[in-house]
């Protein structure tokens, strides 16, 4: 079947270390994203990637990193210059640029300990 | 002004009810419209996409766009209690590539 893979499903992150989230799809889509939602709001845009080896910063790309080598790849490094990195992580990816319809992964849930 | 505006409920109807969800966005040269729903926890799924003005109609939901007044809802005609989630509102411009979401509207269905 095909989906988008985030794994781990959960994440606890200690003060100082960066984690990474992984994203994989076998959807064969061109654009890739990372949504991060805090309780009580909206999706937020982190980064999104509309081809290989291409991103751009979304809304709240301060503290994170992203990666596109493979187009079935787009995964996300929380730093530690992310000061309050607790919320639920979701990569999303739709066919084409102009695609405008997203499909999303599981999420992560990330947490601070 | 937050750019799309939803209601964030909860909002209760009984089951067998029509349930009504509003949103409101500030970009006018948005072009697409989408409603998404999500289970607590769960990830969103795309269940309705409206781009012109007007109703559009798929089995039980009916999304609703008005560009004029920067309106969009989301009617659920014999609402069932596994209609019970979050319903997200999300907006994209005219040659943007960012989809903008709202806050979403709980919806609870009472058996």
């Amino acid at each position: 079947d095909g989906g988008i893979t985030q794994s781990p499903k959960y994440l606890f992150r200690k003060e100082g270390q960066n984690v990474t989230l992984s994203c994989e799809q076998n959807l064969n889509h061109d654009a890739m994203y990372w949504y991060r939602q805090d309780p009580g709001q909206g999706l937020r845009l982190i980064y999104y990637s509309q081809i290989v080896n291409d991103f751009q910063k979304g809304d709240i790309a301060e503290g994170y990193s992203v990666s596109r080598e493979k187009k079935e790849s787009f995964p996300l490094t929380v730093t530690s210059a992310q000061k309050n990195p607790t919320a639920f992580y979701l990569c999303a990816s739709s066919a084409n640029r102009k695609d405008e319809k997203l499909f999303f992964g599981s999420g992560t849930q990330l947490s601070v300990l | 002004q937050k750019e799309v505006e939803q209601n964030s409920g909860p909002l209760s109807v009984p089951e067998g009810a029509i349930a009504s969800l509003n949103c409101t966005y500030s970009d006018r040269g948005s072009q697409s419209f989408f409603w998404y729903r999500q289970y607590s926890g769960k990830s969103p799924e795309l269940i309705m996409s409206i781009y012109s003005n007007g109703d559009k109609e798929d089995g039980r939901f009916t999304a609703q766009l008005n560009k004029a007044s920067q309106y969009v809802s989301l009617l659920i005609r014999d609402s069932q209690p596994s209609d019970s989630a979050t319903y997200l509102c999300a907006v994209k411009g005219g040659g943007g590539f960012k989809t903008i979401f709202g806050a979403g509207t709980r919806l609870f269905v009472k058996a």
